[in-house]
């Protein structure tokens, strides 16, 4: 299985900061990522898709790169609402694996 | 629109069994990819498997932790994706996603939890 190593764990930032997560695949996953948002008690919610593609309705301060085995996401300008719990997801083969996901707080 | 309900959580004793449902509509169901994925209490999101589309046989694969306990399928004339669970662990404990892909973008249902203790 292809492990996924997403840094930092946990990140503090404050509203306004740009802050990046990293993620990094054990072989070439090509553009096949994914990268998740999850608040307290719900579903993660879809961020982008294909690496760098925004999902609908996504405010466009996130943004995703990275091709093969080092990917990104970053937000431009933190906002309250984006205080969450990261997670990137490779698709490219089976299994379908997380990483280990990053908690951003508020510093 | 697409929808996924994901329906028959609940507690069950280790080593019994249980069925999830996932009730999909706004797309063609035999068409795509269907998954399932799981979170532990307090613990991060692991994929439990999945089968593919009529073209591919719907064919399916599985994690390696519930590889020969779980069993995923599907019925076409209702649009339900199905998870059997059996020989259920206390470590099967977990909100059960239901998950479509279609053109490499995936789709989420709500979750429906599952608790195995005695």
């Amino acid at each position: 299985d292809i492990q996924m190593t997403q840094s930092p764990s946990t990140l503090s930032a404050s509203v306004g900061d740009r802050v990046t997560i990293t993620c990094r695949a054990s072989q070439s996953i090509n553009t096949w990522l994914a990268w998740y948002q999850q608040k307290p008690g719900k579903a993660p919610k879809v961020l982008i898709y294909k690496a760098s593609t925004l999902e609908s309705g996504v405010p466009s301060r996130f943004s995703g790169s990275g091709s093969g085995t080092e990917f990104t996401l970053t937000i431009s300008s933190l906002q309250p609402d984006d205080f969450a719990t990261y997670y990137c997801q490779q698709y490219n083969s089976f299994s379908y694996t997380f990483g280990q996901g990053t908690k951003l707080e508020i510093k | 629109e697409v929808q996924l309900v994901e329906s028959g959580g609940g507690l069950v004793q280790p080593g019994g069994s249980l069925r999830l449902s996932c009730a999909a509509s706004g797309f063609i169901f035999s068409d795509h990819y269907m998954d399932w994925v799981r979170q532990a209490p307090g613990k991060g999101l692991e994929w439990v498997g999945l089968t593919k589309h009529k073209t591919a046989s719907y064919s399916t694969e599985y994690a390696a932790s519930v590889k020969g306990r779980f069993t995923i399928s599907r019925d076409g004339s209702n649009n339900l994706l199905y998870l059997q669970m059996n020989s259920l662990k206390t470590e099967d404990t977990a909100v059960y996603y239901c998950g479509n892909w279609r053109a490499g973008r995936p789709y989420w249902g709500q979750g429906t939890l599952v608790t195995v203790s005695s």
